[in-house]
């Protein structure tokens, strides 16, 4: 299967706790995305790396969460000092490079839940 | 953020009928994509429209991009159970960036026997 994978697929964390996700795009594709939904809504874009280059953050984005992709390939997404209100599906998607090619790839989610 | 409108939020249909469901937005969008979520899982990409006016089909899948450039409809020709999930449209505006999708707030399609 050479789609995109995501580690966890679910997550149960105590308020106060950091978590990590990781993203494995499709192998030929150097764009990646995150986004996060929540129940009832539409994904929201957090943030977009360019190979290894994050070029866009959403001011969803808060200085809790940080989101890495060092070598161009896997990215992780993490939340520091959870909260209740970050518990959501957390989803990546990854593109391939052209100019007018905007189709993006979702992998499966990762759950998390802040309790 | 910016979220599409799509009607019916949802739609309780027999197999075999044909569905159909729309995107609206205050603003254009050059690219416009149509993706399915079963629960538990991500958005699936189904299809994608690049021109005002285009019509594009996938299977029993449908869709087009309004003149306008500020919607979209999909249709599903005679529904199957498996047709069960949510529809989101999503699209690019001229006026974001490159990278940024917006969604739309989804119809939920069930299918009953």
């Amino acid at each position: 299967d050479t789609g995109v994978s995501q580690d966890p697929r679910h997550k149960i964390t105590k308020r106060g706790q950091n978590v990590t996700f990781r993203c494995d795009p499709i192998s030929e594709h150097n764009r990646l995305y995150w986004y996060r939904q929540t129940l009832g809504q539409g994904p929201e874009f957090l943030t977009y790396f360019q190979n290894e280059a994050q070029l866009e953050k959403s001011r969803l984005l808060s200085d809790r969460f940080s989101a890495e992709r060092p070598k161009g390939s896997f990215s992780t997404l993490e939340i520091q000092r959870t909260e209740q209100g970050d518990s959501a599906m957390y989803l990546c998607a990854s593109s391939p490079q052209g100019q007018d090619n905007y189709e993006q790839y979702f992998g499966p989610g990762t759950r998390l839940t802040v309790t | 953020g910016q979220q599409l409108n799509q009607s019916p939020q949802s739609m309780f249909i027999q197999e075999g009928e044909d569905v159909s469901m729309n995107c609206t937005s205050s603003s254009i969008f050059n690219t416009w994509l149509w993706y399915k979520q079963e629960p538990g899982e991500g958005p699936v990409l189904l299809i994608a429209l690049y021109k005002a006016g285009e019509l594009t089909s996938n299977g029993r899948l449908t869709a087009q991009f309004g003149i306008s450039r500020k919607d979209s409809f999909l249709n599903i020709s005679a529904s199957i159970p498996s047709d069960v999930g949510i529809y989101f449209c999503a699209g690019y505006s001229p006026t974001g960036t490159a990278s940024k999708l917006t969604f739309g707030t989804g119809t939920r399609l069930q299918v009953t026997l």
